[in-house]
């Protein structure tokens, strides 16, 4: 069993959509997770960084940290054509450089 | 400010040959790291650095893979008698904190590497 789980989709939703997108991992030492999204042909970009449990929000875009189940959210709202591209949760225990990466969610938004 | 740039962004080479890729992290980022992805697929990590030395090199593949890290800045990564199964998008990333931290990396376009 991989220590990042995350669906690899794809997940294609109509445009203005509320869109969901978790990762669920099995060690409780992550403290750090982050959300990278990564268009076609082009590297990863840090979307949201949370630290320990909780919410964070940032204009369309919602981080959840569930730390008691070990479950992380991304919640983009009024989904756009744009927003389409593959999304990449990492987590990193608090002393720890390592990311350990899910394997990424492929998203369709159709217009 | 200038972001993690790597080149060259596209390499088409013959079975056998060597290849060199670079990377140049974002100035003052003192942890650096290589990472594999094939179509399709998730991020294979490959080797970290902090500074110059690296402590963790236990993701290259084998024993053509080296890497190597000057002046606390620029990294190559190094494939020798590449094979077909190289192939893939080769990510670098670069990330400003020193061991624990945050521990956000920041990552280059990447180099396609192909292998005919």
């Amino acid at each position: 069993q991989k220590e990042v789980e995350q669906d690899p989709g794809p997940l294609s939703v109509p445009e203005g959509a509320i869109v969901s997108l978790n990762c669920t991992y099995s060690n409780s030492a992550f403290q750090y997770f982050m959300w990278y999204r990564q268009y076609s042909r082009k590297g990863p970009e840090l979307l949201m960084y949370t630290y320990s449990s909780g919410n964070k929000e940032d204009g369309r875009f919602t981080a959840q940290v569930d730390k008691s189940s070990k479950y992380i959210s991304l919640f983009i709202r009024d989904s756009q054509p744009s927003d389409s591209a593959t999304y990449l949760c990492a987590m990193s225990a608090k002393s720890n450089y390592q990311l350990i990466w899910g394997a990424g969610t492929k998203l369709i938004i159709k217009p | 400010g200038a972001g993690v740039s790597q080149s060259p962004s596209n390499k088409v080479t013959e079975k056998g040959k060597d290849v060199e890729l670079r990377c140049d992290p974002i100035s003052g980022h003192t942890a650096l790291y290589w990472y594999r992805q094939s179509l399709g697929q998730g991020l294979e990590f490959l080797i970290y650095f902090q500074g110059n030395s690296a402590p963790d090199k236990s993701g290259l593949p084998s024993d053509r893979f080296s890497a190597e890290r000057t002046g606390g800045s620029v990294s190559t990564l190094t494939i020798q008698r590449t094979q077909q199964e190289d192939s893939a998008v080769y990510l670098c990333a670069s990330s400003p904190q020193m061991g624990g931290g945050k521990g956000e990396q920041y990552f280059g376009p990447g180099t396609r590497l192909t292998v005919t």
